[in-house]
């Protein structure tokens, strides 16, 4: 168990840019979660896959996040034309698959700047 | 709907003194609770979870969690904490009927005084 793994660890970028974030996952959970944390806040729900699919996505989701999962194993968050209210820390998490006895294991998160 | 509550937003404390991190949650269906601690820069790391069974749990480091049903509780405590406790604990349940969804606290920053 390596694991959940995150890049980058940082990422500064100018506004309207674009940007991907990678996570891979424990290798044996199906579900794979996106977070966003501002200071002072706890984890915002993005959006969450099992396996493959992607099951839910948050209303506080913009047309300009996309997330994949494309052969259920590995993530990808992109935010496209970035802005500034866009600065946060990025966490992924994963768990395993079985009613509510599968906590969160959480990556440690990739740190967006947007300038 | 669920929401979670920490009424703490910064807790100081003396070092080997007890502590209290107070969570309360509101849910129209039961939940599974749990606690998790973030160091800075890092990620959410699972510090103890209810799931069922005995209302008191033991989790990493000698914290406990003691659910409380009747109140929507789930506060955790430490009868002595140290320096390498200072962090920032998060309440979170989870909906037993989908088990697929998470929800956070806003966080309270434990600071340990020397």
């Amino acid at each position: 168990d390596t694991g959940v793994s995150q890049n980058p660890r940082h990422k500064i970028t100018k506004r309207g840019q674009n940007v991907t974030f990678r996570c891979d996952p424990i290798s044996e959970h199906n579900r794979l979660y996106w977070y966003r944390q501002t200071l002072g806040q706890g984890p915002e729900f993005l959006t969450y896959f099992q396996n493959e699919a992607q099951l839910e996505k948050s209303r506080l989701l913009s047309d300009r996040f996309s997330a994949e999962r494309p052969k259920g194993s590995f993530s990808t968050l992109e935010i496209q034309r970035t802005e500034q209210g866009d600065s946060a820390m990025y966490l992924c998490a994963s768990s395993s698959q079985g009613v509510g006895n599968s906590p969160l294991h959480f990556g440690n998160g990739t740190r967006l700047t947007v300038t | 709907a669920q929401s979670v509550t920490q009424l703490d937003s910064q807790v100081p404390v003396f070092e080997e003194a007890p502590v209290e991190l107070r969570c309360n949650y509101s849910s129209s269906v039961s939940v599974y609770l749990f606690w998790y601690v973030q160091y800075p820069n890092q990620g959410l790391q699972l510090l103890l979870k209810y799931l069922s069974g005995s209302t008191l749990v033991k989790g990493i480091n000698g914290f406990e969690a003691e659910f409380n049903k009747s109140q929507t509780s789930f506060h955790l405590r430490k009868p002595s904490v140290h320096i390498s406790d200072t962090a920032e604990y998060f309440c979170a349940v989870s909906p037993t009927n989908t088990g697929n969804q998470f929800y956070f606290g806003t966080g309270t920053s434990l600071t340990v005084i020397p």
